[in-house]
C-alpha cells in the first residue's frame, strides 16, 4: 500500500523552513527520501533504517518514528535550489524487492 | 563512472508495436529495478531483479517482460504497446538495503 505524504504542496520564501511527512500503514524496514526536478530523475537525499541508522545529505535532516511508521523530512533555511517534488519510498521487508513511493510533495521556493 | 544509463531517452510507438528499453549500471550493484512514473501517481515498481539470474514482479507488471542479461544490464520489454503504457520509465540500481540510484529515464508515448 502506498505511503501517504503531506502536505501535497508547499510554497515558501527563501530562508523559511519546511517539514514534509510520510506515513505508512505497514511496519517499515526503511524510508528513503528523494527530490525530483521537472524532467529529471529522482535524486537521493536520505535513507533511514529500522534501528536508527541513517545516512544522506549533510544539509538535510529527517526522522523515522518506527512505532508510528512515520517519517519526516526537515528542510531548514530553504534555498531556491530546494524547489522540486519530494518523494518518500518505503521498504517493508528489508530485502531487495524495491520501494513503494508516495505521490509526492511539490515544494516551491520563492525569492 | 556513468552510474545508471538508459536508452533510448525518447520513443514514440504505435499501438501494438514492441520495443525494449535498455538499462546498464557500472556501480557493481546486485539489485536492479524498473519503475514507471505517471502524473500524480509517484513511481510504481514494474519488475525488479534482486541479483543476477533472478527477476520478480512488482506492483504493475502486466504488459511487460524483463531480462537480467548480466550483473550490469537489465532490460524491459513491451511486447504489444498500449496507450496506457505511455509514461516515463526509470531504471534504478542498488546494493542490498541501500539507496537506489536512478537513471535519466525514457519518455515513451504510445499512440
Amino acid at each position: 500500500q502506498q505511503p501517504v505524504q503531506s502536505p501535497q504542496a508547499v510554497i515558501l520564501r527563501e530562508g523559511e523552513d519546511a517539514v514534509i511527512n510520510c506515513s505508512s500503514s505497514k511496519a517499515l524496514y526503511s524510508v528513503h527520501w528523494y527530490r525530483q526536478k521537472h524532467g529529471e530523475a529522482p535524486v537521493f537525499l536520505m535513507i533511514l533504517l529500522k534501528g536508527g541508522e541513517q545516512k544522506g545529505h549533510e544539509k538535510i535532516s529527517a526522522s523515522f518514528n518506527e512505532k508510528k511508521q512515520q517519517s519526516s523530512l526537515y528542510l531548514t533555511a530553504s534555498q531556491l535550489s530546494y524547489s522540486g517534488t519530494y518523494f518518500c519510498g518505503t521498504n517493508v521487508g528489508g530485502g531487495a524487492d524495491g520501494l513503494t513511493f508516495g505521490k509526492g510533495t511539490h515544494l516551491i521556493i520563492q525569492p | 563512472n556513468a552510474g545508471v544509463t538508459q536508452t533510448p531517452k525518447f520513443q514514440v510507438l504505435k499501438t501494438g508495436q514492441s520495443m525494449t528499453l535498455q538499462c546498464a549500471q557500472d556501480m557493481n550493484h546486485n539489485s536492479m529495478y524498473w519503475y514507471r512514473q505517471d502524473p500524480g501517481m509517484g513511481l510504481r515498481l514494474i519488475y525488479y531483479s534482486a541479483s543476477e539470474g533472478t527477476t520478480d514482479k512488482g506492483e504493475v507488471p502486466n504488459g511487460y517482460n524483463v531480462s537480467r542479461l548480466n550483473k550490469r544490464e537489465f532490460s524491459l520489454r513491451l511486447e504489444s504497446a498500449a496507450p496506457s503504457q505511455t509514461s516515463v520509465y526509470f531504471c534504478a540500481s542498488s546494493r542490498l538495503r541501500d539507496t537506489q540510484y536512478f537513471g535519466p529515464g525514457t519518455r515513451l508515448t504510445v499512440l
